[in-house]
């Protein structure tokens, strides 16, 4: 089983649509998460963390739900702006790195 | 700030060429990470440096070497260059290990003919 997978997509959705991806975790022991998002041809920037209680940042809601090891994005009034594809972060305690799962890809169509 | 800087942007090797991707941050960070990304393939590491002094290998290390020559700069070395290779390389860093976001330079296309 992957450490971390996600849908690829692609997701097609209309402007100001409502658009939800979720993403799994194998490894219990996780303990930080993170959503990127990267541009096509672009380097990967973050889009925002991922607390146990959930957090929101403007049209953007993360959740975390430990018990099915899964984290989810919601988007809101989706933009044109808003495509690209969206990674999904995890880090395992005691660990040095990240671990990156292979993107969601988001197409928003006027 | 600039935030995290690579060199070259683009590159072209033959077969059995060396070349030296240069990494540099100014935010400070401790830890510095050098990916490779193949479509469908998603981010692997390669080498990290989870602090000044020291590095370890990542996922895919073979074929790569890596020296942390200060705190700010962190560069990835191919010795050889072969056709599998041919890859977009992005440097990342963060302020400690895995705990923490980490913040990724422009990348550099690499490729191997």
């Amino acid at each position: 089983r992957k450490e971390v997978e996600q849908d690829p997509g692609p997701f097609n959705v209309p402007e100001g649509a409502t658009v939800a991806f979720n993403c799994t975790y194998s490894n219990s022991a996780s303990q930080s998460f993170f959503w990127y998002r990267q541009d096509c041809r672009k380097e990967p920037k973050l889009l925002m963390s991922v607390y146990s209680s959930g957090n929101e940042d403007g049209r953007f809601t993360a959740q975390l739900n430990r018990a099915s090891q899964y984290i989810s994005l919601l988007i809101r009034d989706s933009k044109l702006s808003d495509s690209a594809t969206y990674l999904c972060v995890v880090n395992m305690w005691g660990f040095q790195k990240l671990v990156f799962g292979t993107g969601t890809r988001l197409l928003v169509s006027p | 700030n600039a935030g995290v800087t690579q060199t070259p942007k683009f590159q072209v090797l033959k077969t059995g060429q060396s070349m030296t991707l240069q990494c540099a941050q100014d935010m400070n960070h401790n830890s510095m990470y050098w990916y490779r990304q193949d479509p469908g393939m998603g981010l692997r590491l390669i080498y990290y440096s989870a602090s000044e002094g020291t590095t370890d290998k990542g996922e895919v290390p073979n074929g790569y070497n890596v020296s942390r020559l200060n705190k700010r700069e962190f560069s990835l070395r191919l010795e050889s260059a072969a056709p599998s290779q041919t890859s977009v390389y992005f440097c990342a860093s963060s302020e400690h290990g895995g705990q923490n976001e980490q913040y990724f330079g422009p990348g550099t296309r690499l490729t191997v003919t």
